[in-house]
């Protein structure tokens, strides 16, 4: 299906593991973001990418890990989860990164005890 | 200081009437000016962007930019409860990087 989709949509892991949230558009936009949706912060960008193998930080990158291998994909990876990146983590696109918006993914709720 | 300063609400309308939602932001360069609609549990989706000072409608919608007074104004004419969501203004500046969300306007719509 055309669109932008994320999985998975709810995970649960333990403190201390290792934990992958993925990401896959099929529009091949150039531009895609990780972020991040708590109460009291709205969203925070994670990182950002503007094309296959071109990854930056955002504004709350620390503990987190991207790639970009191939345009469609990108993922995000918790290399030791902590409970406070316990949240709802949405992925993004867009064609221009500016004036064109961003068209968000389903979102993935993490849940670390 | 936020870069993108909205009142957190709820705003309680009447169905039928019109909501208005406002935002300010803090960077008058400022060029790329967005309204996402996100329901409970769901994620943002676009409805509303504007570059220009002024008006622009959509349908029930309305984006209003001034960017000497530096705010955007969202104008939903003809409420629903469906409208019933939390409104996300966004504002861009020059780059991809700086794509600033503000926390949200939660909106009811009663019947």
């Amino acid at each position: 299906d055309a669109g932008i989709t994320q999985s998975p949509r709810y995970k649960i892991t333990e403190t201390g593991r290792q934990v992958t949230l993925m990401c896959h558009q099929t529009w091949s936009h150039s531009y895609m973001f990780w972020y991040r949706q708590d109460l009291g912060h709205g969203l925070r960008l994670i990182y950002y990418s503007a094309a296959a193998d071109i990854t930056d930080k955002g504004e709350v990158p620390d503990g987190y890990v991207v790639s970009r291998s191939k345009t469609e994909n990108f993922p995000l990876t918790l290399e030791s989860a902590t409970r406070s990146q316990t949240s709802v983590y949405f992925c993004a696109s867009s064609r221009t990164g500016d004036t064109d918006g961003y068209t968000f993914g389903s979102g993935t709720r993490l849940t670390v005890v | 200081q936020k870069e993108v300063e909205q009142n957190s609400g709820p705003l309680s309308v009447p169905e039928g009437a019109i909501a208005s939602l406002n935002c300010t932001y803090s960077d008058r360069g400022s060029q790329s000016f967005f309204w996402y609609r996100q329901y409970s549990g769901k994620s943002p989706e676009l409805i509303m962007s504007i570059y220009s000072n002024g008006d622009k409608e959509d349908g029930r919608f309305t984006a209003q930019l001034n960017k000497a007074s530096q705010y955007v104004s969202l104008l939903i004419r003809d409420s629903q409860p469906s409208d019933s969501a939390t409104y996300l203004c966004a504002v861009v500046k020059y780059n991809f990087n700086k794509f600033y969300f503000g926390s949200g306007t939660k909106l009811n719509v009663k019947p």
